[in-house]
């Protein structure tokens, strides 16, 4: 039982650059979500989708763009990394109905300096 | 809009003691609610979840959590801890499916005492 694939684990990236943080689950869980961890604040939404070719923004969505061609795979992308967005970055996926438990993968700890 | 407080940074507990972390919610309709634990340098594992029925609700590694409607509440309870369960504890609320997603509390951090 996969669920929930981040990768990579670790990053370093300099303010500028562009990378994908890629996110796969084996589930066939509708939705998909991007949360951002960082230290006092908790987990907040950055990006989500409810199925595949359907995003939306959540809390922080900012600096980010993702996509959803398939049911699988759902990356975050940052265009042109900053150092606030150096975080701890968590994928989830869940049901959309029924009990709609969130699977979490293992995070992507990025630091942009 | 959907919150959630944890009103205790840090909670410091000795090996064998009990445990209650507390967590208060705002949130439209009926909630559904999650505590997951966080090993350091891990993802998030859910301990256990509400969604209807009886009110409190039995998860993994011997955890319990009780859901008061009226005081808008989901304290998490462990009878006695071991050092095993030195972790960060973040309490949420919503519907994973939904448009806000889940929202979080900004975590206790449980330390334990030999």
């Amino acid at each position: 039982n996969a669920g929930v694939t981040q990768t990579p684990k670790f990053q370093v990236l300099k303010t500028g650059q562009s990378m994908t943080l890629q996110c796969a689950q084996d589930m066939n869980h509708e939705y998909m979500s991007w949360y951002r961890q960082d230290p006092g604040m908790g987990l907040r939404l950055i990006h989500y989708s409810v199925g595949a070719g359907i995003t939306d923004q959540g809390e922080v969505p900012n600096g980010y763009n993702v996509s959803r061609s398939t049911t699988e795979d759902f990356p975050l992308r940052l265009l042109s990394a900053a150092p606030s967005q150096t975080s701890v970055y968590f994928c989830a996926s869940s049901y959309v109905a029924g009990e709609p438990e969130a699977f979490f993968g293992q995070g992507t700890r990025l630091t942009v300096v | 809009a959907q919150s959630v407080t944890q009103p205790d940074i840090h909670i410091t507990v000795s090996e064998g003691a009990s445990l209650e972390l507390r967590c208060n919610y705002s949130y439209g309709a009926t909630p559904y609610l999650f505590w997951y634990v966080q090993s350091p340098g891990q993802g998030l594992q859910l301990l256990l979840k509400y969604f209807s029925g009886d009110t409190l609700v039995q998860g993994i590694k011997g955890f319990e959590a009780e859901f008061k409607r009226s005081q808008s509440s989901f304290n998490l309870r462990k009878p006695s801890v071991h050092w095993s369960d030195a972790a960060e504890y973040f309490c949420a609320v919503g519907a994973p499916g939904g448009a806000d997603g889940l929202t979080f509390g900004k975590g206790t951090h449980l330390i334990i005492q030999p």
